[in-house]
């Protein structure tokens, strides 16, 4: 089954710091790929998203995503981290063959540390 | 644009009730989406209304479960004689369809947390 792969529950880094979470996909047909965040008691809402074209794209809030088809990736960078940022983020993936359905990852907390 | 809205925030009930939650979605989107969250996870989908067809059903959802969309417009998740593992959180999610055989962006709500007790 197709599947999406957050490898890390919490990261933590330091305001100011640089950021990245990792987001791969199991091997599939033309994926679309999503980044969404969800803070305490908030929607989900959406960060940034690769439908095709440039491989790196920029998104809300400062964070930007780059699409490797060679490594199945689509992880999510910030340069410098606000404590604002601190939230749940979720890589999210659509395959073309899979009924357009959406198929998230677990998600990734990020904890900001002053 | 409002946004996508949902009512209840907060739900919480007795084992053995029924439950019906509400989905306003973004005004000129015509499809809606319902899932569910617990913690920890990404989003389970549920099921998915275009206009006011229900186009598809996950395999999670069991026949206590009932989703209408009557008019296109707002949509209603009812479960029945509900049990301690309803417990979660139900979000909705709305998007333009650009067409056959295109993704769209799905816009969600702030989702209905359900404990059942």
């Amino acid at each position: 089954a197709q599947s999406v792969t957050q490898p890390d529950i919490h990261i933590t880094v330091s305001e100011g710091a640089s950021l990245e979470l990792r987001c791969n996909y199991s091997y599939g047909a033309t994926p679309y790929l999503f980044w969404y965040v969800q803070s305490p008691g908030q929607g989900l809402q959406l960060l940034l998203k690769y439908f095709s074209g440039d491989t790196l794209v920029q998104g809300i809030k400062g964070f930007e995503a780059e699409f490797k088809r060679s490594q199945s990736s689509f992880n999510l960078r910030k340069p410098s981290v606000h404590w604002s940022d601190a939230a749940e983020y979720f890589c999210a993936v659509v395959f073309m063959d899979s009924n357009y359905q959406l198929i998230w990852g677990a998600g990734t907390k990020l904890i900001i540390k002053p | 644009d409002t946004g996508v809205s949902q009512d209840p925030r907060h739900k919480i009930t007795k084992r053995g009730q029924n439950v019906t939650f509400r989905c306003d979605p973004i005004s000129e989107h015509n499809r809606l989406y319902w899932y569910r969250q617990t913690l920890g996870q990404g989003p389970e989908f549920l099921t998915y209304f275009q206009n006011e067809a229900q186009l598809e059903k996950s395999r999670l959802l069991s026949d206590r479960f009932s989703a209408e969309r009557p008019k296109g417009s707002f949509s209603t998740l009812e479960i029945q004689r509900t049990e301690q593992g309803d417990s979660a959180m139900y979000l909705c999610a709305s998007s333009l369809s650009l067409g056959a055989g295109l993704t769209d962006t799905q816009y969600f709500g702030p989702g209905t947390r359900l404990t059942v007790l």
